[in-house]
């Protein structure tokens, strides 16, 4: 089946620990985005990436990081760093020229 | 500046009644894409309609349209005959003017529609 799949659906971290959340699709498109969701609230992006090997911030990229070394695959990590990590993560991805974003089931982090 | 303003934060709407959910939005480009987004309790995004600002016809999908007047730079999502199964977040968003390409959304705040039997 064609999609988006992020995994873990739950995650929990330990304080200073590195987490990385994974974000896999097989529909061949060319952009990937990550957005963050705090209860009551809209997405607000993380990161983007338009083509491998290229990503950009966006507007709370702060205590994150992401690699884009295969177009089908953007994992985003959650540093030590990023002091309020708690909320729920939502992988997306569009294909070039396309306007519409599809979005994978999410991953929860939680911290312990 | 905020740039997606959702007014209502919850909604009641009798089953099998339409109703309208309000979103505003400010851009000073003049080409730009308004979405709409359901989102269940389970937490996944489901893309439900799109509107490009070039559009002429308010675009419709199934129950879903979106009532679109560029002039108040308002996109509101009207949902008719509503299902039980309606009840969820939802959410407006546009396409960021300011980029090109693959552009990521801007989301407003969200609005929560409570359909009851």
């Amino acid at each position: 089946d064609g999609g988006i799949t992020q995994s873990p659906k739950y995650l929990f971290r330990k304080e200073g620990q590195n987490v990385t959340l994974s974000c896999e699709q097989n529909l061949n498109h060319d952009a990937m985005y990550w957005y963050r969701q705090d209860p009551g609230q809209g997405l607000r992006l993380i990161y983007y990436s338009q083509i491998v090997n290229d990503f950009q911030k966006g507007d709370i990229a702060e205590g994150y990081s992401v690699s884009r070394e295969k177009k089908e695959s953007f994992p985003l990590t959650v540093t030590s760093a990023q002091k309020n990590p708690t909320a729920f993560y939502l992988c997306a991805s569009k294909t070039y020229g396309g306007e519409t974003q599809y979005f994978g089931p999410g991953t929860r982090l939680l911290v312990l | 500046a905020q740039k997606i303003t959702q007014t209502q934060p919850g909604m009641f709407v009798q089953e099998k009644e339409a109703v309208t959910l309000d979103c505003t939005y400010d851009t000073s480009d003049p080409s730009y894409g308004l979405f709409w987004y359901k989102q269940p309790s389970s937490g996944e995004m489901i893309f439900l309609i799109y509107q490009g600002s070039y559009d002429q016809q308010n675009a419709t999908e199934g129950r879903y349209s979106l009532n679109f007047q560029k002039a108040r730079k308002s996109a509101n999502l009207v949902i008719s005959a509503s299902q039980l199964g309606d009840s969820a977040m939802y959410f407006c968003a546009m396409r960021d003017p300011w980029n090109s390409g693959n552009t990521p959304l801007v989301f407003g705040k969200g609005t929560r529609l409570s359909v009851i039997a």
